[in-house]
């Protein structure tokens, strides 16, 4: 059964630190991973990738994957308040096009 | 539009009302997918469009709940006989292609009393 497992589920961090989220999974035919951000709303699109050891990055954020360790982390340097959120790790299960998700990271940041 | 609109934003049923929950994706999204999220979890898939074709409902959880999608674009997931374990936040999402990542909608947060 695919799955996709997230650490840590919760994570309190002052303003200015870096976290490191982690994902790991177990899925048939894997084609990418993707991760999200949400708040009180819609999960919102960060990253999807699909080449190990390649780094995709936006901003503070930053992502990879390493596909032999069945692995991805995304790092947030210099963190904000706005950066408070769960963040969500999915992947297409079975190779097809639906999302299994992971329980989430909720991280919170305080000033 | 922007983004995927969902309505209403909020539900409230009694236990065995029937519930229509709308989604309208971002305009010549081909692919369109319903999500359940319980409180403090992660979304779990319900069902999959490609155009108008229903092409996997492997994830709805009884035959209460039924979705359809006649035209292509706007898309209903119905549940009938509403039950309390119903009560959660439905999630719609659309995607321009099987490679290519899902854009979600607010939501709409169901409640069964």
């Amino acid at each position: 059964e695919d799955k996709v497992v997230q650490s840590p589920l919760s994570l309190v961090v002052h303003e200015g630190d870096t976290v490191t989220l982690n994902c790991s999974y177990e899925v048939t035919n894997f084609r990418s991973l993707l991760w999200y951000k949400q708040e009180k709303k819609a999960p919102t699109f960060l990253f999807m990738l699909t080449s190990s050891g390649i780094e995709k990055k936006s901003g503070r954020l930053s992502s990879i994957l390493d596909k032999k360790e069945l692995f991805s982390i995304l790092n947030i340097t210099a963190t904000q308040t706005g950066d408070s959120a769960v963040y969500l790790c999915a992947v297409p299960y079975s190779g097809n096009t639906p999302l299994v998700f992971g329980k989430g990271t909720r991280l919170s940041v305080i000033a | 539009g922007a983004g995927v609109s969902q309505s209403p934003r909020y539900k409230v049923a009694k236990r065995g009302q029937d519930v229509a929950l709308r989604c309208d994706p971002i305009s010549g999204h081909v692919s369109l997918f319903w999500y359940q999220q319980a409180l403090g979890q992660g979304p779990e898939f319900l069902t999959y469009f490609q155009n108008e074709a229903q092409l996997d409902k492997s994830g709805l959880p009884s035959d209460r709940f039924f979705a359809e999608r006649p035209e292509g674009s706007v898309s209903t997931l119905k549940i009938q006989r509403t039950q309390q374990e119903d009560s959660a936040v439905y999630l719609c999402a659309s995607s321009s292609g099987s490679n290519q990542p899902q854009h979600f909608g607010d939501g709409t947060r169901l409640s069964i009393l």
